[in-house]
């Protein structure tokens, strides 16, 4: 079947780093996605990755590999308003969007 | 601006009856898709649309329909509401399906069914 596994919840300071990762397992690859989701809104897009490595964007990164099925979302000099859920998501061989069920981010003062 | 919008946003309905989700964009996409969201789980895919007169179902499909008439929107309905079927809508569109096809998504609707 197909997989794809975060964090549940994580908890960080406002200035810090905070790192949230993505592991998969779906049939075929054609691209990796993040969204940012606040409580009771929609989720909005961040970032796609299809080749490995870094993509940088502002404060945000997302990096891929994908010989290890493995992504991350790197985020800098957090925000009170980062405070949100990350979901990652893989567009698989039907060009069909899988995915996690979402990482839940806090950010204490 | 070009927007995708949901009505109604919050709907309580009993079991068994029909009830029916508004989703219409004016992005003037081809791509239009159903998602629900629960606590615990990804979104999932209900149905999806790649063009007037295109319907497809999605991994958990059973006990809803669609049907693309014109560009702009997408109707969801559930025939026979269950109370498994309470949940968050989202309706989604996106320009193109391959690639960096980011999805936007309307507002959501908050469905309860006694």
């Amino acid at each position: 079947g197909q997989n794809i596994d975060q964090p549940t919840e994580m908890t960080a300071t406002e200035g810090a780093i905070v790192q949230i990762n993505c592991t998969y397992q779906t049939s075929g690859f054609n691209g990796l996605f993040w969204y940012q989701q606040h409580a009771g809104e929609a989720p909005t897009f961040l970032s796609y990755n299809v080749l490995d490595g870094l993509e940088e964007k502002g404060r945000f990164s997302s990096f891929l590999s994908r010989s290890k099925g493995y992504s991350y979302l790197l985020l800098k000099e957090l925000q009170m308003k980062d405070s949100a859920s990350y979901l990652c998501a893989v567009l698989d061989s039907n060009y069909q969007l899988i995915w996690g069920a979402g990482t839940k981010l806090i950010i204490k003062p | 601006d070009a927007e995708i919008t949901q009505s109604p946003r919050h709907k309580i309905t009993e079991t068994g009856r029909q009830v029916t989700l508004a989703c219409h964009q004016t992005w003037n996409h081809n791509n239009m898709f159903w998602y629900r969201q629960d606590l615990g789980h990804g979104l999932r895919l209900i149905h999806y649309s790649y063009g007037v007169q295109d319907t497809n179902k999605g991994e958990v499909s059973d006990g809803y329909s669609v049907s693309r008439s014109n560009t702009e929107d997408l109707p969801l309905t559930l025939e026979s509401a269950a109370s498994s079927q309470t949940s968050v809508y989202f309706c989604a569109s996106s320009e193109i399906v391959a690639g960096a096809n980011e999805q936007f998504f309307g507002p959501g609707t908050r469905l309860t069914v006694l």
